[in-house]
């Protein structure tokens, strides 16, 4: 089945700490998305990359990087830079063909212990 | 002001109510407006798309836009406990641009 994967579905980090979380889809789409989600604050978009090797800064870029050196993969890197990483993430997809919504996966839950 | 505004609810209503909500937006140059439905700890799913202004119905949701007053509805007819979840609207501009997401409402649909 076509779809987008994230791992890992619950991630720990500790207070200085860079991790990262995986994002992979097979539905061959050329744009891919990562959001933040709060508790009432909706999705607010970190980064987000048409093409590979190519990627641009959301509303929320500090403290993240991304990478995209393959279509199927947009890996997102919380760095020690972001003070309050604590979140739900979602990454997404959208191709060419499809002039309306996003895949999304399912999520990581990131906390900060 | 926020570019999109949704009231976060909690909205609660018995089960076989007609459901409306609604989102607000201040830039008239979005041209595709979304509905995602998000189930706890879960990603959004697609629930309906519309193209400009219009109506758009697909069994038991019906999705409005209103361009001239820059305002959305999401209508859920005989609504069901399984529709108990979060309800985000999300718009964007014409080409390739990213979404733009309300807070989201959450719906509770009493049995």
């Amino acid at each position: 089945d076509g779809g987008i994967t994230q791992s890992p579905k619950y991630l720990f980090r500790k207070e200085g700490q860079n991790v990262t979380l995986s994002c992979e889809q097979n539905l061959n789409h050329d744009a891919m998305y990562w959001y933040r989600q709060d508790p009432g604050q909706g999705l607010r978009l970190i980064y987000y990359s048409q093409i590979v090797n190519d990627f641009q800064k959301g509303d929320i870029a500090e403290g993240y990087s991304v990478s995209r050196e393959k279509k199927e993969s947009f890996p997102l890197t919380v760095t020690s830079a972001q003070k309050n990483p604590t979140a739900f993430y979602l990454c997404a997809s959208k191709g060419t063909a499809t002039n309306y919504g996003y895949t999304f996966g399912s999520g990581t839950r990131l906390t900060v212990v | 002001q926020k570019e999109v505004e949704q009231d976060p609810g909690p909205l609660s209503v018995p089960e076989g109510a007609i459901v409306s909500l609604n989102c607000t937006y201040s830039n008239s140059a979005f041209q595709y407006f979304m509905w995602y439905r998000q189930y706890s700890r879960k990603g959004p799913e697609l629930l309906m798309y519309t193209y400009s202004s219009g109506n758009k119905e697909d069994g038991r949701f019906t999705a409005q836009v209103d361009k001239s007053s820059k305002y959305i509805s999401l209508f859920i007819r005989d609504s069901q406990p399984s529709d108990s979840a979060t309800y985000l609207c999300a718009m964007r501009f014409s080409g390739n641009t990213p979404l733009v997401f309300g807070k989201g409402t959450r719906l509770s649909v009493i049995a």
